[in-house]
């Protein structure tokens, strides 16, 4: 059973490129949401999706876009990749808003 | 969504109960308490979720106060496995609310 996967699983960024991140799931949850895990602190909220074709601001949604054009995939951007989004990302998939979350096992991006 | 609060640190002898605390005073009355726990660099893990009734299943136990102010999540016999960090998020229960912030957690370290 895939789950969530996310892809690629480490990138080393130069900073001003762009680059995008890839979270698909085959579990045909609605709500899908990505993370962003800073070294030694807890997940923060980029940006999240209720259902497929909506999309919504979370905690530090700024230098970052996402869209979801269906219910597997919630790709994130970053069009200019700057030194402070070297964090690991997490991606997560869950039935509705307030069901549990379910995981991927996350994107280490550094931005040199 | 309302913010919790945890100790940033706690141990527990392995075999005993882990019992760790937190705090949610300002939570609302459609908000669910979540509980997840993320094993070192892993995916954060869904463990158990509850409104205002305890909780139990085959990982742990949720002990919500009347109040709905604080809650307690118990690891009945943890084992040196259980060592990870828990993180406590209160969600608002909705079609239109996809927003969860995850703090720092408290890191359980479980010693033989």
């Amino acid at each position: 059973t895939a789950g969530i996967t996310q892809a690629p699983t480490s990138q080393i960024l130069a900073a001003g490129r762009s680059m995008t991140l890839r979270c698909t799931q085959d579990m045909r949850h609605n709500a899908m949401y990505w993370y962003r895990q800073d070294l030694g602190l807890g997940l923060r909220l980029i940006h999240y999706s209720n259902t497929a074709g909506t999309t919504g601001k979370g905690e530090v949604p700024d230098g970052y876009s996402v869209s979801r054009a269906n219910t597997d995939d919630f790709p994130l951007t970053l069009a200019s990749a700057v030194p402070s989004q070297t964090s690991v990302y997490f991606c997560a998939s869950s039935w509705t808003v307030d069901q549990p979350q379910h995981f991927g096992d996350g994107t280490r991006l550094s931005i040199l | 969504d309302a913010k919790t609060t945890q100790p940033p640190s706690m141990d527990c002898a392995e075999g005993r109960a882990a019992n760790l605390p937190c705090n949610h005073s300002t939570i609302s009355g459609n908000e669910y308490v979540y509980w997840y726990r993320q094993i070192h660099s892993q995916g954060p893990q869904y463990i158990i979720h509850g409104l205002k009734n305890n909780e139990t299943n085959e990982m742990a136990s949720l002990i919500i106060t009347e109040d709905r102010k604080s809650s307690t999540l118990i690891l009945p016999h943890a084992t040196l496995r259980d060592t990870a960090v828990y993180y406590c998020i209160v969600r608002v229960v909705g079609t239109n609310a996809g927003k969860s912030t995850f703090g720092d957690g408290t890191t359980l370290t479980v010693k033989p």
